[in-house]
């Protein structure tokens, strides 16, 4: 699966747009791009997920260029309980799994 | 809003002995995934199962792990001799479809996690 390179930490103030880059050069053709967010001591929640262009849900935005090396997650607006890590994952469904690879994450720290 | 749960949610044991880490998957969900998060460290791949039979594993899933759907609600993963390098959070996970299509629940659910400590 394709490697992902995030930044390791971002800091932001509440009420604030948060935007959290991901690099994934090597993605392939099958594979899609999912966003989850785990807080400490909890399992991973997942956010967005999206193959090409643009996603947006109630929680985020997810923004993918045409060649797909690198994705967006966008959280409008961010509060405190927004503080977690972000994980930028490539999916690959292979048989009967969809086999998510987890990298270090993005610690988001959100304060007043 | 439905939910994974996990049973127990903190389990101490010795080095060398077997435990079980229950998990609920949400109901009308098809496909099961075990995933491991030792302190401070990723969260890792272990397992999915379909069908009742293992659909893929990662190289940390050796002889020592199984998996197993006994009735119709639990999943559950066993660790036949437990090392102190087990100790990690195990997360069960489901879905109803596989991932990639776009639809919430193609995403696996995690569950709480259970906390395995191996003395």
């Amino acid at each position: 699966l394709a490697k992902t390179t995030q930044p390791i930490s971002m800091d932001s103030y509440e009420g604030q747009e948060v935007n959290i880059t991901c690099s994934h050069n090597n993605i392939a053709t099958n594979d899609y791009i999912t966003w989850y967010q785990q807080f400490p001591s909890q399992g991973p929640r997942f956010i967005i997920q999206g193959y090409k262009t643009k996603v947006t849900n109630e929680v985020a935005s997810l923004f993918i260029p045409a060649d797909r090396k690198s994705s967006t997650l966008s959280l409008p607006r961010v509060s405190l309980s927004d503080t977690a890590v972000y994980y930028c994952l490539v999916g690959r469904i292979t048989g009967t799994a969809s086999k998510l690879t987890f990298g270090t994450g993005t610690r988001l720290q959100v304060t007043l | 809003e439905p939910e994974v749960t996990q049973t127990p949610s903190h389990q101490v044991t010795q080095m060398g002995q077997e435990v079980i880490l229950r998990c609920v998957p949400i109901s009308n969900h098809l496909y099961f995934y075990w995933y491991r998060q030792i302190l401070g460290q990723k969260v890792e791949f272990l397992v999915s199962f379909y069908n009742n039979e293992i659909s893929e594993k990662s190289e940390i899933f050796d002889d020592q792990f199984s998996v197993e759907r006994p009735d119709g609600s639990n999943f559950t993963l066993k660790i036949r001799s437990t090392k102190l390098e087990d100790s990690a959070m195990y997360f069960c996970a489901s879905s109803e479809a596989l991932g990639g299509s776009g639809g919430l629940n193609n995403e696996p659910f995690f569950g709480p996690g259970t906390r395995l400590t191996v003395l």
